[in-house]
């Protein structure tokens, strides 16, 4: 069945300060690539997407590109803020497998001032 | 626009109580999803709906959960008798369709069940 990696938090970043979030997966169809934001007491909320290979999706300064041939999506961002704070889930949904979802167990990040 | 609407946001039973939530997804979206996030978890698919029909229902512990989406619009999940491993956070979430968007999904904020 398909599977998604995260890495492990939780992660805690100065302001200003680089971010990287791994996450691979594992799929037999050609899956949709997601990363979801949950802010504390919302629900998840979509960040960015990618749904091809080599595709990159931004929103708000993050960034994340579709990488077939090692089978991830890391999410980065180049200058965290202290409201950036939240947990980060990357997810995948597979058209050819009845378009189920597949979420990682997310990544807690908490930028200090 | 109106996002997905969950009630009650708490819920606080005793073990071997009956428990329901209701979801209300956004006007015009075929495909609604429950899910329950334990603590530290991401989120685990109980049942998909498009429109009123149960597509994937393949993760739902029949013995004590059920749904239901009767008119394809807004739907309620039941959990007769709750167990104390139930406790989590049961998403609702829907899509404009399977194929449209590719699946991207828009998420209510949960109901958190906790069982005594």
């Amino acid at each position: 069945g398909n599977s998604v990696t995260q890495m492990e938090g939780p992660v805690t970043l100065s302001e200003e300060a680089f971010l990287t979030i791994n996450c691979t997966y594992t799929a037999t169809g050609y899956p949709s690539l997601f990363w979801y934001v949950q802010y504390p007491g919302e629900g998840l909320q979509l960040l960015l997407k990618a749904t091809k290979a080599d595709d990159k999706g931004s929103n708000k300064g993050f960034e994340a590109t579709y990488r077939k041939e090692t089978t991830s999506f890391h999410l980065e961002k180049g200058s965290v803020q202290v409201s950036d704070s939240a947990v980060y889930f990357c997810a995948l949904s597979d058209l050819t497998n009845a378009g189920k979802s597949t979420f990682g167990d997310g990544t807690t990040l908490t930028v200090k001032p | 626009e109106a996002g997905v609407v969950q009630s009650p946001r708490y819920k606080i039973i005793e073990k071997k109580q009956p428990v329901a939530f209701w979801c209300n997804p956004i006007s015009g979206h075929n495909t609604l999803y429950w899910y329950r996030q334990n603590l530290g978890q991401g989120p685990e698919l109980l049942i998909r709906y498009e429109n009123e029909e149960a597509v994937d229902d393949s993760q739902l512990p029949k013995d004590r959960f059920s749904a239901e989406r009767l008119k394809g619009v807004d739907s309620t999940l039941k959990i007769q008798p709750a167990e104390l491993g139930d406790s989590a956070v049961y998403l609702c979430a829907s899509s404009l369709d399977q194929l449209a968007n590719f699946n991207e999904q828009f998420f209510g904020p949960g109901t958190r069940l906790t069982v005594l």
